[in-house]
C-alpha cells in the first residue's frame, strides 16, 4: 500500500454540488494531515489542516479524519467552478514533527457550470 | 511579504549540463524545502534543512543531486550532470510550521 493514497480522478461535480475528495493512509504515517489545493501551472497552497479525529469546517471546507479507518476527507459545499484544481492530500512521517510531509499523488477535481 | 522566491522560473538545458536552482525562504521560516513533481510519480521531498542544517536527505535521487543552504536566506539544489530524467517541475517551500511553496522551477533537459 502507498503511504498516502488518493483516487487521480478527474472528479467531476456540477456548480453548486459537494464535492468530496479521499485520502487513504498507511500506518507509517502519522495522523494529522493536510490539504493543499494546487492549480494547474501554479504551486500547492495550504487550506486545510486537521489534527484530532473528527470534523473541521472553514468557510466551505470540511476536513474530516477517522483515525480507526486511517482516512481523511475533504468535502466542498456549494462548489464553484474555480474550486477546479488538483487537492493533495499530505501526512507527517513523524509523530508531532509536521516537517518532512508525504504527499499523496492528489485528486483533480472539475467542476462544471 | 514576497513569499519563497525562486529562481529560474524555467530552465532548459542539454543532458550532461549543470543545473544550479535558487531558492530564498520567508523570512523568520527555520524550515526549508526541496521537492520535485512529476506527472508519474507526484510530489516528492527531495531533502530538507531546519535552521540551515540539512535534516533529512534520504529522498536526494542519487549523487548527481547536491543542496546546500549557506544562509537563512538563501539555498540551492544543483545537478551534475543533468539527465533527461530529471526534467520537473522542482519547488522550494519553507515553514515555520505551515509549509509555504515557493513558484517552482520547471526543468527540461534535452
Amino acid at each position: 500500500q502507498k503511504e498516502v493514497e488518493q483516487n487521480s480522478g478527474p472528479l467531476s461535480v456540477p456548480e453548486g454540488a459537494i464535492a468530496s475528495l479521499n485520502c487513504t493512509y498507511s500506518d507509517r504515517v502519522s495522523q494529522s494531515f493536510f490539504w493543499y489545493r494546487q492549480y494547474s501551472g501554479k504551486s500547492p497552497e495550504l487550506i486545510m489542516s486537521i489534527y484530532s479525529n473528527g470534523d473541521k469546517e472553514d468557510g466551505r471546507f470540511t476536513a474530516q479524519l477517522n483515525k480507526a479507518s486511517q482516512y481523511v476527507s475533504l468535502l466542498i459545499r456549494d462548489s464553484q467552478p474555480s474550486d477546479s484544481a488538483t487537492y493533495l492530500c499530505a501526512g507527517p512521517v513523524t509523530p508531532y514533527n509536521t516537517d518532512k510531509l508525504i504527499f499523496g499523488t492528489g485528486t483533480r477535481l472539475q467542476v462544471f457550470p | 511579504d514576497a513569499g519563497v522566491i525562486q529562481s529560474p522560473r524555467h530552465e532548459v538545458t542539454e543532458m550532461g549540463q549543470e543545473v544550479t536552482l535558487r531558492c530564498k525562504p520567508i523570512s523568520g521560516h527555520n524550515s526549508l524545502f526541496w521537492y520535485r513533481q512529476t506527472m508519474m510519480r507526484g510530489l516528492e521531498l527531495l531533502i530538507y534543512f531546519n535552521n540551515n542544517v540539512p535534516i533529512d536527505d534520504s529522498g536526494m535521487p542519487e549523487d548527481r543531486f547536491s543542496a546546500k543552504m549557506p544562509n537563512a536566506s538563501f539555498s540551492t539544489l544543483k545537478i551534475q550532470p543533468s539527465e533527461p530524467r530529471d526534467s520537473a517541475v522542482y519547488f522550494c517551500a519553507s515553514s515555520k510550521d505551515t509549509q509555504y511553496f515557493g513558484p517552482g522551477t520547471r526543468l527540461t533537459v534535452l
